[in-house]
């Protein structure tokens, strides 16, 4: 039972490469998020997607990109990577529910510095 | 803007009661979640509550709603080494989105 799978754990880039951030959940969710956490704080809303071929953005979009192109993968671009990026991103999903409950399963996350 | 506050610290004796306190700004909350965070690990969710509730139980936690003060609390009791970890306290925010507003988290030091 994997739930939401989040690759790689850790990585380290310099500035101005790029990467991706790869996210799956098995559970046929429909809404998924981007959320980035810096030390000592809560997390922030980076995107979101409501079902496969529908993005948003959140909070703190500016330099990353997504994409859904099916309901399991939820991928994180970071373009020109740069310091203000050192990060700890985390991957969710959640069902389509009634009202406004909205139980979010996280993936492990993803560590990432920028030097 | 919404806006969710935690106290940063909290440490106690194993076998004592914690409780954790969170505060919110948005009086349109209508569901309102404690997550666990251990350490290099992601969130998990621990409980929620719904706005028409004062109170839920749940084995070891009790989560209580002041919907006036807009005050959510969360209730561990005899507390063990492994519940140290961060307390985040989240609410929904939009409905479109369906995203969660976090706290900065509570850090619950267990000490034996």
């Amino acid at each position: 039972n994997a739930g939401v799978t989040q690759t790689p754990k850790f990585r380290i880039l310099k500035i101005g490469q790029s990467m991706t951030l790869q996210c799956a959940q098995d559970m046929n969710h429909n809404y998924m998020y981007w959320y980035r956490q810096d030390p000592g704080m809560g997390l922030k809303l980076i995107y979101y997607s409501v079902g496969a071929g529908i993005t948003d953005k959140g909070e703190v979009p500016n330099g990353y990109n997504v994409s859904r192109s099916t309901t399991e993968d939820f991928p994180l671009r970071l373009e020109l990577a740069a310091p203000s990026q050192t990060s700890v991103y985390f991957c969710a999903s959640s069902y389509n529910e009634n009202g406004q409950k909205n139980i979010q399963y996280f993936g492990a996350g993803t560590r990432l510095s920028v030097l | 803007g919404e806006d969710v506050e935690q106290s940063l610290f909290l440490s106690v004796r194993e076998g004592d009661s914690s409780v954790i306190n969170c505060t919110y700004t948005d009086s349109s909350s209508t569901y309102l979640y404690w997550y666990k965070q251990e350490p290099g690990a992601g969130l998990q969710l621990l409980t929620y509550i719904f706005s028409n509730m004062d109170m839920k139980q749940d084995q070891r936690l009790t989560v209580l709603l002041n919907k006036k003060d807009k005050h959510l609390s969360l209730r561990i009791a005899d507390t063990q080494t492994g519940d140290s970890a961060i307390y985040f306290c989240a609410e929904t925010s939009d409905m479109g989105r369906r995203a969660l507003t976090f706290g900065s988290g509570t850090r619950l030091q267990v000490q034996p």
